[in-house]
């Protein structure tokens, strides 16, 4: 059975704190791994990655996947409390199905 | 404006009065879907769509009906709603089928039923 787990459930952090938010994946034929942010409404896209593109970056946030241990790692630096939100890990399977992770809740504390 | 659009964004209904949940891009994308968030579940795929007339089950797909006869929309109809169908439900699209692409979100819609 196709599954993503993400880990820690929730994260309670100081500004200025870097965090890593972990995701790990067991799908049948993996097509991409995804990372999303989720405020009080939809998820909005952060960043994609694929066995092509296994390393991304924009400002402060950072990811990189590892065949290998199939798994990925979401970064955020130097975090503010516009950080604060639920992040969203999903993988695309070749059964043309995304499955999600339950989400890493991350806090920022000013 | 590239968007996904869904209404109603809220809904308070009865058990077994028969609703339909409108999703429509205009981005022209071919894959399409719709998923169910509940709190300490994630996101669940209930089912989606490769492209017109092309369908299939996600994870979740009991109690719900979905058909595509037009590329931009994908309405999702829940024929006899019951209260375990309480949820917030997402509409999204992408562009391919090979799902090396980002999903785009809807604004999402809240659905009671009592």
């Amino acid at each position: 059975e196709d599954k993503v787990v993400q880990s820690p459930l929730s994260l309670v952090v100081h500004e200025g704190d870097t965090v890593t938010l972990n995701c790990s994946y067991e799908v049948t034929n993996f097509r991409s791994l995804l990372w999303y942010k989720q405020e009080k409404k939809a998820p909005t896209f952060l960043f994609m990655l694929t066995s092509s593109g296994i390393e991304k970056k924009s400002g402060r946030l950072s990811s990189i996947l590892d065949k290998k241990e199939l798994s990925s790692i979401l970064n955020i630096t130097a975090t503010q409390t516009g950080d604060s939100a639920i992040y969203l890990c999903a993988a695309g399977s070749g059964t043309y199905k995304y499955i999600f992770g339950t989400g890493t809740r991350l806090k920022v504390l000013a | 404006e590239a968007q996904v659009t869904q209404n109603p964004r809220y809904l308070i209904t009865v058990t077994g009065k028969k609703l339909t949940v409108t999703c429509s891009q205009n981005m022209n994308h071919e894959y399409m879907s719709w998923y169910r968030q509940d709190p300490g579940l994630g996101l669940r795929q209930i089912y989606y769509s490769m492209n017109v007339e092309v369908t299939d089950k996600g994870d979740v797909p009991e109690g719900y009906k979905v058909s595509r006869k037009e590329k931009r929309n994908f309405p999702l109809i829940l024929e006899s709603p019951s209260p375990n169908q309480t949820s917030l439900y997402f509409c999204a699209s992408s562009p391919g089928i090979a799902l090396y692409n980002e999903q785009f979100f809807g604004p999402g819609t809240r659905l009671t039923v009592l």
